[in-house]
């Protein structure tokens, strides 16, 4: 069963940094390409970052690009966003997505972790 | 970036009945196009890839179509379980883009 259990949510301060990890198990996490998509409170799906099965290749949404990086460690099946420069509007669940094709959809998700920016 | 314009924004149905849901793209997406169901307190749940396969374990009563820049989800047999937010996706070209969701709901 393909598993992804997302963690590192909390409450920060404007400005600072974070860093999400989502653990993937069930598969073989070097196969995939993999993304992080948020979910503001009671809005909709934002698409925010991919990485390539090697870790090679990345994409980001304009609204993150240059202030959040993905990343992954394949010996660890374990997927990485690091957020710095948060700002409010980054107040979101942030859910962790296999990709099985590219360009591709979003096969599997995981249960999300929920980050607040506030002071 | 491709504007996904999804409508109705909300959606209100009776048990047994048929809903469509409508995406419409900005510019042709070549059925790169997928639908996702959320549940409220839940993550997204992939039901339809390229426009009108769909993914494993999904009931047969939800199918997709459509093709260039007009795509629709239907949804045969209305069940209580089917109450949920759904939402298109294209992936034809980065920056990936979501419809606005259709929030669906029991008559």
């Amino acid at each position: 069963e393909v598993q992804l259990v997302e963690s590192g949510g909390g409450l920060v301060q404007p400005g600072r940094s974070l860093k999400l990890s989502c653990a993937a198990s069930g598969f073989t996490f070097s196969d995939y390409n993999m993304a992080w998509v948020r979910q503001a409170p009671t809005k909709g799906l934002e698409w925010v970052a991919s990485i390539s099965y090697g870790g090679s290749n990345t994409h980001y949404g304009d609204s993150v690009k240059g202030r959040f990086t993905i990343s992954r460690d394949n010996a660890k099946s374990t997927l990485y966003l690091q957020m710095d420069s948060l700002r409010s509007e980054d107040t979101a669940t942030y859910y962790c997505a296999r990709k099985d094709w590219e360009p591709g959809w979003f096969a599997y998700w995981g249960q999300g972790t929920l980050v607040t920016v506030s002071s | 970036d491709i504007q996904m314009t999804q409508s109705p924004a909300s959606l209100s149905a009776s048990l047994g009945e048929t809903v469509t849901i409508e995406c419409r793209a900005s510019e042709d997406i070549y059925n790169g196009l997928a639908w996702y169901q959320q549940k409220p307190g839940k993550s997204p749940q992939l039901l339809i890839y390229n426009a009108n396969s769909l993914h494993t374990g999904v009931p047969s009563r939800f199918s997709g179509s459509g093709s260039g820049t007009q795509y629709s989800l239907k949804i045969n047999s209305l069940q209580s379980e089917d109450v949920a937010s759904y939402f298109c996706q294209q992936y034809y070209d980065y920056p990936y883009t979501f419809g606005a969701g259709t929030k669906l709901e029991l008559k």
